[in-house]
């Protein structure tokens, strides 16, 4: 069963326009979302992060929205550059005392086109 | 560069054979998680260890075990390989055990022949 939705699989934006990824999660317990940006050949990197109390969060370029709700949350790249070109992994997870683990979405490969 | 350092990098290796894969965490950070990625299974959790104990399993084959030993580095032993065992297999570290801000290392592929 997988718990983190994630569309698109693939994307393209002209660079200057803004990207939009989102996920849908079916864990009600899921209390931290983090984005990891990923490049060929390299580990996921953090990206941006939100928890559920919070309805979006903003780190320059790169905004979450979270719809608690609707089960919810995007990214959204605002001014796309040709660097912002990676695959994109939204995650979720139960912050526990005890132990933990990431559940990942499947992942959206962004291309930004000069 | 996250901290995080996995070795060797590359590995190919037959069928039927063991393999060790090594990490060690950023200084200070007490949780290790290990990942395996596919292309048809993305990113799955194998196990997290916290300062030297198991803490939670994720879809880890009976074939795969892993340790954290003293000094806070892990290794994740892979025996009786297949074929679908090739894969990157990524370890991360958090300073607590929650999880949040996981930092990966690059990754050791691993190509089974």
């Amino acid at each position: 069963q997988q718990q983190v939705k994630q569309s698109p699989q693939s994307l393209i934006v002209q660079k200057g326009g803004i990207s939009i990824i989102n996920c849908a999660y079916e864990n009600t317990a899921f209390d931290y979302f983090p984005w990891y940006q990923q490049f060929p050949g390299k580990g996921p990197a953090l990206l941006i992060a939100i928890r559920p109390d919070v309805s979006e969060k903003k780190e320059g370029r790169f905004t979450i929205s979270f719809n608690k709700s609707a089960k919810q949350f995007s990214l959204h790249i605002m001014d796309s550059q040709p660097g912002d070109s990676a695959t994109y992994f939204c995650a979720a997870s139960i912050r526990s005392g005890t132990a933990s683990k990431l559940t990942f979405g499947t992942g959206t490969r962004l291309q930004v086109t000069l | 560069d996250s901290g995080v350092t996995q070795t060797p990098k590359h590995l190919i290796t037959a069928t039927g054979q063991r393999v060790t894969l090594r990490c060690s965490p950023r200084s200070g950070d007490l949780s290790v998680y290990w990942y395996q990625q596919s292309l048809d299974q993305g990113l799955q959790f194998l196990i997290q260890y916290y300062n030297g104990e198991e803490r939670a399993k994720g879809n880890i084959l009976e074939r795969f075990s892993a340790q954290q030993f003293p000094d806070l580095h892990s290794e994740l032993n892979l025996s009786s390989l297949e074929l679908g065992d090739s894969a990157l297999y990524f370890c991360a570290s958090s300073v607590d055990l929650g999880g949040t801000e996981a930092f990966f290392g690059q990754g050791t592929r691993l190509t089974v022949v």
